[in-house]
C-alpha cells in the first residue's frame, strides 16, 4: 500500500526566500505525482503533474522534481511571496486502481 | 472552459438528515472522485465513478452513496447525518488520470449539528 509523507507539516518564512517542500513515497512503481495548493477552505488547484518518466517540471517560480529511486520529490518555490500562502499537498499516483494517495500537506507562512 | 463545480457551497444540516451534494465535471470528462477533507483525518477517499459506475470504493460506511448521471454530474448522498461527518467534501474530475491528474471544484461545506 502507498504512503505519502510530506515534511514539514508546517513552514513559516519571510518574503523572499526560496524554498522546498518534501514529498515522500513508499512505493516507486508510480503514474504520475501531482503537487497541489489548498486555500483555507478552498478546493485544491493543481500546480504541476509529473510523469513518471519524467524528472521535473516548472511552471513560473515553481519546480517540482521526481526521484522515483528514492521515492522523493520536491517543489521549489523561488522568491516566496505572501500570496504563496496555502497549504501544499502531493499526490502520488500508483496502483492498478488509479486513486491517488494524498499526503497530510505542508501549511507554508510566507510574511512580510 | 469551465471548471468543476460543485453546489451548494455551505449546508447546515441537523443530525439524523439527510444530504445530496452535487458535482458537475469538466466538459468531457467522464471519472469524478469524491473525497471527504478534515483536519483530523485529512484528505479521504470516498468512491470515483466513471461512465455511471462505481469504479471504485473507498472504506466509508454505507451511509456515504454515490451516482452518476449519463452527463457525468454526479451526486453524493449522506444518510442519517452524524456530528463527525461535517467536513469539506471535493469533487474531481479528470479526462486521464495517469496523463493530465485531478481537477477539483471548491468543495462544500456541510456543517452538522
Amino acid at each position: 500500500k502507498q504512503e505519502v509523507t510530506q515534511i514539514p507539516a508546517a513552514l513559516s518564512v519571510p518574503e523572499g526566500e526560496n524554498l522546498v517542500l518534501n514529498c515522500s513515497f513508499t512505493d516507486s512503481a508510480i503514474y504520475n505525482l501531482q503537487w497541489f495548493r489548498q486555500d483555507p477552505g478552498k478546493g485544491l488547484t493543481s500546480l504541476l503533474l509529473i510523469q513518471s518518466s519524467q524528472r521535473e517540471q516548472t511552471s513560473g517560480r515553481l519546480n517540482a522534481s521526481l526521484d522515483k529511486s528514492s521515492g522523493r520529490s520536491t517543489l521549489y518555490i523561488a522568491a516566496s511571496q505572501p500570496g504563496d500562502s496555502a497549504t501544499y499537498l502531493c499526490a502520488v499516483n500508483s496502483g492498478g486502481s488509479y486513486i491517488p494517495t494524498f499526503g497530510r500537506g505542508t501549511s507554508l507562512i510566507v510574511h512580510p | 472552459k469551465a471548471g468543476v463545480t460543485q453546489t451548494p457551497r455551505y449546508l447546515i444540516k441537523t443530525r439524523g438528515q439527510q444530504v445530496t451534494l452535487s458535482c458537475s465535471p469538466i466538459s468531457g470528462h467522464r471519472s469524478v472522485s469524491w473525497y471527504q477533507q478534515t483536519p483530523g483525518q485529512g484528505l479521504q477517499f470516498l468512491f470515483e465513478y466513471f461512465s455511471e459506475t462505481q469504479r471504485n470504493k473507498g472504506n466509508f460506511p454505507g451511509r456515504f452513496s454515490g451516482r452518476q448521471f449519463s452527463n457525468s454530474r454526479s451526486e453524493m448522498n449522506v444518510s442519517t447525518l452524524e456530528l463527525g461527518d461535517s467536513a469539506l467534501y471535493l469533487c474531481a474530475s479528470s479526462l486521464d488520470i495517469v496523463l493530465v491528474g485531478y481537477t477539483f471544484g471548491s468543495g462544500t461545506r456541510l456543517t452538522v449539528v
